[in-house]
């Protein structure tokens, strides 16, 4: 079966540095994204990634190995406002979205 | 990033009552929508998956006759739930993605309760 696993919650300290992580098992891969959820609002989009490597965008940065079913979303300088769900979500070869549980991320001051 | 509109926002009906949910791209072409729903705290489920012109795929366990979904254009798709009961009232989020495209845009969610 396919499967998505991300941790179900984190906490970190405001300012510092967070890594989120999603494992992923599915029939074949189109790509990878990580979505931001605050409670009671919809999914917003905060990468995309299909190839391997590190893809940084301000004080985000989401990195994917292929290989090994992997990727991470880093989060850095955290301020209180990114306290909020994380999704990762792949696209398998029929081209559906497959979703993980979510992250939900704490941040503390 | 494209721009995909949820109406309502929220909505509370009484039970056995029938409510629409309308989901519009508004700056592209949306062969395919996406309707999910999300529980307090859990995860989205993928209620079902349309194509422009087509009959909608539904996901195990989500009942095509209660949750009907219409796709009748590039740029809308609806999702109606009939008979609502109290078991019904969730979070129903569109998304919408062009042809070619690998990102689906996400509508704002409707937030419905029945009463």
């Amino acid at each position: 079966g396919q499967n998505i696993d991300q941790p179900t919650e984190m906490t970190a300290t405001e300012g510092a540095i967070v890594q989120i992580n999603c494992t992923y098992q599915t029939s074949g891969f189109n790509g990878l994204f990580w979505y931001q959820q605050h409670a009671g609002e919809a999914p917003t989009f905060l990468s995309y990634n299909v190839l391997d490597g590190l893809e940084e965008k301000g004080r985000f940065s989401s990195f994917l190995s292929r290989s090994k079913g992997y990727s991470y979303l880093l989060l850095k300088e955290l301020q209180m406002k990114d306290s909020a769900s994380y999704l990762c979500a792949v696209i398998d070869s029929n081209y559906q979205l497959i979703w993980g549980a979510g992250t939900k991320l704490i941040i503390k001051p | 990033g494209a721009v995909v509109s949820q109406h309502p926002s929220w909505v509370i009906c009484k039970s056995g009552t029938s409510v629409k949910i309308e989901c519009r791209s508004l700056d592209f072409q949306a062969t395919t929508m996406f309707w999910y729903r999300q529980f307090p705290k859990q995860s989205l489920m993928l209620m079902a998956t349309s194509n422009e012109g087509s009959k909608a795929t539904y996901e195990q366990g989500v009942e095509k006759d209660k949750f009907l979904i219409n796709h009748a254009s590039l740029t809308l798709s609806t999702l109606t739930v009939t008979s609502a009961h109290p078991e019904d009232s969730s979070f129903y989020i569109c998304s919408a993605r062009g042809s070619g495209d690998t990102e689906a845009f996400f509508g704002q969610g409707t937030r419905l309760t029945v009463v």
